[in-house]
């Protein structure tokens, strides 16, 4: 699996839009970005994936850049609730099936 | 849908001591999973199972732990003697083989070692 580079911490203001890059430069053509969070004393938890195009959910959006190089992924209306670590994961869809986690980021919103 | 079910949530014990820490996969998962997370190593995979079969043991620590699931809905992870350094968070995730490729994590075991 392709190796991500994340900041290690970002701040956001209550309500503003929570901007979260990755970079993955080695990523090859049959792997998918994946996106998890893990808050306070919890178990991780999906939020979303893609391939190339960029993808929306209830949660958040997650932008791919056209060299599949780096994403983004973006929480539109950060609440309190949604500090947490966020996990920038890229592995292939098929085979094996565990994820390796890295540092990730942990993001503070503030009130 | 009751999620991935860990037990017990705490566990406190004394070095040397057996500990197995239990975990229910979600109904209809073919994939179960155990990661532990420490401060200094961050979440680690341990072992994954596949239709109650390991698949992948090279993240175990050591003979001291051992992992099976012997039916479809539990798994155990034991560890043997115990000791201090094994402190950690233990979580369970499982997945389907089919379908969105979610892994869904339960709420983990804190175990200290006294």
């Amino acid at each position: 699996d392709a190796k991500t580079t994340q900041p290690p911490s970002m701040d956001c203001a209550e309500g503003r839009a929570a901007n979260l890059p990755c970079n993955h430069s080695t990523i090859s053509g049959n792997e998918y970005v994946y996106w998890y969070r893990q808050i306070h004393s919890q178990g991780p938890q999906y939020i979303i994936h893609g391939l190339k195009n960029n993808e929306t959910n209830e949660m958040a959006s997650l932008i791919i850049t056209e060299d599949r190089k780096s994403s983004t992924l973006i929480l539109p209306h950060a609440t309190l609730r949604d500090t947490a670590v966020y996990y920038c994961i890229v592995r292939v869809s098929t085979g094996r099936r565990a994820l390796t986690f890295g540092s990730g980021t942990r993001l503070q919103v503030q009130p | 849908d009751a999620g991935v079910i860990q037990s017990p949530r705490h566990e406190v014990t004394e070095m040397g001591q057996e500990v197995t820490l239990r975990c229910k996969p979600i109904s209809g998962h073919d994939y179960l999973f155990w990661y532990r997370q420490t401060m200094m190593r961050g979440l680690e995979l341990l072992i994954y199972f596949n239709n109650n079969v390991p698949i992948d043991d090279s993240g175990m620590p050591e003979d001291r732990f051992s992992a099976k699931m012997p039916n479809a809905s539990f798994s155990t992870l034991k560890i043997q003697p115990s000791e201090p350094r094994d402190s950690a968070v233990y979580f369970c995730a499982s997945t389907r083989s089919t379908g969105e490729e979610k892994l869904f994590f339960g709420s983990g075991t804190q175990l200290s070692v006294l």
